[in-house]
């Protein structure tokens, strides 16, 4: 069974604040990615990594910062979060190889005041 | 640019009714596609793959076709569950890209 975990699931913060959005995994995926959702929008890919010590930037520009010093779990950090950094923050990971679904977090709701 | 295209927002079905759900994408290189399942307050759940290779997967209730030529491909739900009522999400990945692009979603309402 997929197990990937998020917290916390909400969050309302003040401007300013330094925020770690927690990610961990208990499959042994190497692969693991942090998305972004706006309501009716779609998901867009804010970081990626494809293994410990490795981690990318996706399509979507972002302030945030990842980390990935184990294979089970990926951080994603604000260092000063803005109320444009209100949205849904999804994590996933996947398998290396030809399996290419990701299996998905809960989700992290952040609200930034 | 939104290269993956979810064109209808919502739908509601008749339990025991077919549904249709479309996607479209306008990126040639797109070679492997996926259906996600979402609840709200969870995350996305891996529903059906297909690859380019391929015009149709079968699992279960569910059904992918992929038209190439036309840059579309559609989910098909028989018969539909009133459990089914969910948002659903197709993505598709490029060749040589490392990431899925992904539809807007469509909600889906099955009706007992």
């Amino acid at each position: 069974e997929a197990d990937i975990y998020q917290t916390p699931r909400y969050l309302v913060i003040g401007t300013g604040k330094k925020i770690t959005l927690e990610c961990s995994q208990t499959m042994g995926h190497d692969k693991m990615y942090w998305y972004q959702q706006d309501p009716g929008m779609e998901l867009h890919l804010i970081h990626y990594s494809y293994g410990v010590n490795s981690t990318e930037k996706g399509d979507l520009s972002s302030e945030s910062t990842v980390s990935r010093i184990r294979t089970e779990h990926f951080p994603l950090t604000l260092e000063s979060a803005r109320p444009s950094h209100t949205s849904q923050y999804l994590c996933a990971s996947s398998q290396q190889g030809g399996k290419y679904e990701q299996y998905f977090g809960p989700g992290t709701r952040l609200t930034v005041t | 640019d939104q290269q993956v295209k979810q064109n209808s927002p919502s739908l509601s079905v008749q339990e025991g009714r077919i549904s249709i759900l479309n996607c479209d994408y306008t990126n040639s290189m797109f070679d492997y596609f996926l259906w996600y399942k979402k609840y709200p307050a969870e995350g996305p759940t891996f529903l059906i793959s297909i690859s380019s290779i391929k015009d149709k997967n079968e699992d279960g209730r569910f059904t992918v076709f992929l038209n190439k030529s036309a840059k579309h491909l559609s989910l098909h739900i028989v018969p539909s569950q009133p459990g089914d009522s969910a948002v659903y999400f197709c993505a598709a990945r490029p060749v040589s890209g490392n990431q899925f692009y992904f539809g807007t979603g469509t909600s889906l309402t099955v009706i007992p």
